[in-house]
């Protein structure tokens, strides 16, 4: 199974300011890497997929890079409806799925 | 518009089962892989389950492996989700997800979820 690890577990970032979110597969996972942003009491939401691609809706201030095994979302100009807990997901070594423990981006 | 309901949750005595549905809506149902993951209270995303698209393959997460079974009705575009002999590591809410594309299991639309508490 791919260990996927996050870094750090919060992040507390000041509105407007850029925020960047890495995660670690403990395997190659190539680029077949998702980001998923999740709020209180909500789903996860698809923010972004293939390392790099955003979902349908998600605004340009989000960005992700990486391959092999070291990935980074980034989300420039950071504004309140971003603070969430975002999620990485490796898709290429499967079964199973495996998910990252989570970042948490709050407010400082 | 895509939507994806899910109902049957509730509270359950350990050993006991129950059956959670994801009622589909605003896709071609029989097109998409679907999924179930489960977040445990205050956890992280663990996946469980999926069947494919026809519902002729089904893997399994090895925690739920011959305990849970995962089945879909392309007619009521709904996928469901047997769980029998429940342990108290089971609580947790449980999500329906649809597959992206074929053979890319990473998750585009999502149900808000239904709480399963395994609890003597």
């Amino acid at each position: 199974e791919t260990v996927m690890t996050q870094s750090p577990a919060t992040l507390s970032v000041s509105l407007g300011e850029r925020a960047t979110l890495s995660c670690r597969a403990s395997q190659s996972v190539r680029t077949n890497l998702a980001w998923y942003q999740q709020k209180p009491g909500q789903a996860p939401r698809l923010v972004i997929y293939g390392a790099s691609t955003r979902a349908t809706g998600i605004p340009a201030r989000f960005s992700g890079s990486g391959s092999g095994t070291e990935f980074t979302l980034t989300i420039s100009s950071l504004q309140s409806d971003d603070f969430a807990v975002y999620y990485c997901q490796q898709y290429n070594n499967r079964p199973p799925v495996t998910f990252g423990q989570g970042t948490r981006l709050e407010i400082k | 518009q895509v939507q994806l309901v899910e109902s049957g949750g509730g509270v359950v005595q350990p050993g006991r089962s129950l059956r959670l549905s994801c009622a589909t809506s605003g896709f071609t149902f029989s097109r998409n892989g679907m999924h179930w993951v489960r977040q445990a209270p205050g956890k992280g995303l663990e996946w469980v389950a999926v069947i494919g698209d026809d519902g002729t393959a089904e893997v399994y997460a090895d925690s739920v492996k011959g305990r849970f079974s995962v089945s879909r009705d392309n007619f009521k575009n709904t996928v469901y989700l047997q769980m029998n002999s429940l342990r108290s590591e089971d609580t947790a809410v449980y999500f329906c997800a649809r597959e992206h594309s074929h053979g890319n299991w990473f998750f585009d639309w999502w149900g808000q979820g239904t709480l399963v508490t395994v609890s003597s």
